[in-house]
């Protein structure tokens, strides 16, 4: 069975300083993973995803298969990605299978 | 971007009543839609998709008869829960594919609390 685990509920770091949210998945098949975001009173939304290898508000995530990880990381947090962020992983032609999340605080 | 949305925002009723909730992509046709619902603390747990013009597929655990979704045009899906019992009192967030972007991007709409007194 497939699992997400995001094992960070809160995390807190001051601005400038480096982040890093953790995600480890377990999957039978070839994983697919992604990053959603949801700010403040805001809907949830997609930040990146592994097949992109892309850079999205400064923002990268890595696809470790050794370590079946998918830690999303920003060299310089600013206040503005204050957010929830979820983990999730493509199981199935259309099934998003999401983390619990991890809160992100960013300290002035 | 694609945009979707949900109605009502939030609803409050009695035990035993049916509750329906309106999910509409607003600017794009969405042949595949899907229904979340979220604990408190928890993370979204896939409910059900729903497919324009044929049966949705449950997920395991999930009620069909409980939780109806109907799926009649490209822009509407609607989620019915059938009797509501205050066990049934959550956060339900419904999502759509635009056929148009990445095949993987999920839209989400800003989500239904439902309160079952």
């Amino acid at each position: 069975a497939q699992r997400v685990t995001q094992p960070e509920k809160l995390l807190s770091v001051f601005k400038g300083a480096p982040v890093e949210l953790k995600c480890n998945y377990s999957y039978s098949g070839s994983p697919e993973l992604f990053w959603y975001v949801q700010y403040s009173r805001q809907r949830l939304q997609l930040l990146l995803r592994h097949i992109s290898r892309e850079s999205i508000k400064g923002f990268t995530a890595d696809l470790n298969k050794g370590e079946t990880s998918f830690h999303l990381k920003k060299p310089f947090a600013q206040e503005e990605d204050s957010a929830m962020y979820y983990c999730a992983l493509k199981t199935g032609a259309n099934n998003l299978f999401f983390g619990t999340g991890t809160r992100l605080t960013v300290i002035p | 971007g694609a945009v979707v949305s949900q109605h009502p925002s939030r609803v409050i009723c009695k035990s035993g009543t049916s509750v329906k909730i309106e999910c509409r992509s607003l600017d794009f046709q969405a042949t595949t839609m899907f229904w979340y619902r979220q604990f408190p603390k928890k993370s979204l747990m896939l409910m059900a998709t729903s497919n324009e013009g044929s049966k949705a597929t449950y997920e395991q655990g999930v009620e069909k008869d409980k939780f109806l979704i109907n799926h009649a045009s490209l822009t509407l899906s609607t989620l019915t829960v059938t009797s509501a019992h205050p066990e049934d009192s959550s956060f339900y967030i419904c999502s759509a594919r635009d056929p148009r972007g990445p095949p993987d991007t999920q839209y989400f709409g800003p989500g239904t609390r439902l309160t079952v007194l």
